[in-house]
């Protein structure tokens, strides 16, 4: 069992959809947790990291930590054809552990 | 700002062949650095890190290596190059706190 599970996808949404990317976890010594963005042959790009279980909001995105079930999600609003990417959550425990992406269509 | 190199953006080689792969950062001192290679569907796997100038830890046992002569400096290499090593390849940096990783733009390897 992989330490981080990712839904892979494919995701297609209209434009201005609200978009749910989510994780599952099995190590309750996570302690950080972060999302990466990543374009087409690019290398990812931080969005957000938070440490405690409970939502932060950044623009239109807001990312959600549910320790007690291993949860963790991204929540894009008025969702964009630049959103379509590979989104990656990550997790830290002495290194990072990546999920392996959920890649998201944005359709004008 | 801090801004980190990679090159080069794109390489072919043979089987067989050596390797090396750089990497750069600039705007900060004293950085943590990592090796990471993503395939397709598996996710980012971390293959070296360091911490600082010659040190070097392996979370994978394989067929390449890493150097870190400098202090913004990160190499990969291979001596002998297998099909399997094709892949995406990362180079990131963090100061202090390792939660905030920040990457480079990638080297795509195909090896033949």
């Amino acid at each position: 069992q992989k330490e981080v599970e990712q839904d892979p996808g494919p995701l297609s949404v209209p434009e201005g959809a609200i978009v749910s990317l989510n994780c599952t976890y099995s190590n309750s010594a996570f302690q950080y947790f972060m999302w990466y963005r990543q374009y087409s042959r690019k290398g990812p790009e931080l969005l957000m990291y938070t440490y405690s279980s409970g939502n932060k909001e950044d623009g239109r995105f807001t990312a959600q930590v549910d320790k007690s079930s291993k949860y963790i999600s991204l929540f894009i609003r008025d969702s964009q054809p630049s959103d379509s990417a590979t989104y990656l959550c990550a997790m830290v425990e002495n290194n990072l552990f990546f999920g392996t992406g959920t890649r998201l269509t944005v359709i004008p | 700002s801090q801004t980190i190199h990679q090159w080069p953006a794109t390489l072919v080689q043979p089987v067989g062949s050596p390797l090396s792969l750089e990497c750069t950062v600039e705007g900060t001192s004293n950085p943590n650095l990592y090796w990471y290679r993503q395939a397709a569907g598996r996710g980012l796997q971390l293959l070296f890190y360091s911490v600082g100038i010659g040190q070097i830890s392996s979370e994978v046992p394989q067929n390449l290596s890493a150097s870190r002569p400098q202090d913004r400096q990160f190499i990969l290499s291979s001596k002998k190059l297998l099909l399997s090593d094709s892949g995406f390849y990362l180079c990131a940096w963090s100061v202090g706190a390792i939660e905030t990783q920040y990457f480079g733009p990638g080297t795509r390897l195909l090896v033949l």
